[in-house]
C-alpha cells in the first residue's frame, strides 16, 4: 500500500528551467528525505528534514533547494537544470531514530 | 567514514537456483544493516535488517547473517523465482545518521 506520494512521475525539460517536484507522506513520520538514484542505480542522499528542520544537507549543487511545509510534506526545487541533473529523484519516510525507509515511487526528471 | 560494498553488478539464475549476493561494510561502530529490493518501476522497500551482531534477518523466504568477524551481510534465497527478479540494494546505518546504500545488484531470473 503506497504511503509515500510523489509527482510528478515523470518530468522532461530543458538546460537551464526550473522545476518543482512534491512528496507528502501518510504514515505520520517525523523525518523525510530526498534520494537521487542516478542511471546506474547508485542512491545517493540529498538531503533530511526533521519535522521541517533540516538536518542532512549533502554536497549538493545550490541549485537544489528543499522545501518543508510541515512534516508530512517535502518538496525539491532545482532552479536552473542542467543535463547532469537527468536522474530519479526518490523520496522517503521514518521515524527519527528509526531504520526502515518508506520510500515513493519517484520522479524521473530528463534534461534535454 | 562508512560504506558499502556490492562486488556484483548483475546476477542472472533460472528459477529455483540458489542465490547469493555479497555484502561487505566498512564502519568503526556496530551499524543496523539491511537489504532493500527494488522492483521495476517503485521506489525500494524493505526487505529484511537486523541490528544486532551474529543475527540472521529472515524475509520472504530470504535471509542474512550479520558477521561482524568478516563484516559481511551477504543475502541468500535456496530457491528463486522469477517474480524475485529485481535491484537488490545492501544499506548500513548508524545512530544519528542517514542510511548508506550500496551499489546495488540487479537480480535476473530467467523461467
Amino acid at each position: 500500500e503506497t504511503a509515500v506520494f510523489q509527482t510528478p512521475n515523470y518530468h522532461v525539460t530543458q538546460v537551464g528551467n526550473e522545476v518543482s517536484f512534491n512528496c507528502k507522506q501518510t504514515l505520520g513520520h517525523d523525518t523525510m528525505y530526498w534520494y537521487k538514484q542516478d542511471s546506474k542505480k547508485l542512491l545517493k542522499i540529498m538531503f533530511s528534514y526533521n519535522n521541517k528542520q533540516l538536518i542532512v544537507n549533502e554536497t549538493v549543487p545550490r541549485r537544489f533547494s528543499p522545501q518543508s511545509s510541515d512534516k508530512a510534506h517535502l518538496n525539491l526545487r532545482i532552479k536552473s537544470v542542467e543535463p547532469e541533473d537527468s536522474a530519479v529523484y526518490l523520496c522517503a519516510s521514518s521515524y527519527l531514530g528509526e531504520n526502515t525507509l518508506y520510500f515513493g515511487a519517484g520522479t524521473r526528471l530528463s534534461v534535454l | 567514514g562508512d560504506s558499502v560494498t556490492q562486488k556484483q553488478g548483475q546476477v542472472t539464475l533460472s528459477e529455483d537456483d540458489f542465490l547469493f549476493i555479497n555484502c561487505t561494510y566498512s564502519t568503526t561502530t556496530y551499524p543496523t544493516l539491511l537489504w532493500y529490493v527494488q522492483y521495476l518501476g517503485q521506489g525500494p522497500q524493505l526487505l529484511l535488517k537486523v541490528t544486532t551482531a551474529n543475527n540472521k534477518g529472515i524475509s520472504r523466504g530470504f535471509e542474512a547473517t550479520y558477521d561482524k568477524g568478516t563484516t559481511s551481510f551477504h543475502l541468500q534465497k535456496a530457491s528463486v523465482q522469477e517474480s524475485d527478479s529485481a535491484v537488490y540494494f545492501c544499506a548500513l546505518v548508524n545512530s544519528g545518521t542517514y542510511q548508506r546504500f550500496g551499489t546495488g545488484t540487479k537480480l535476473q531470473v530467467v523461467p
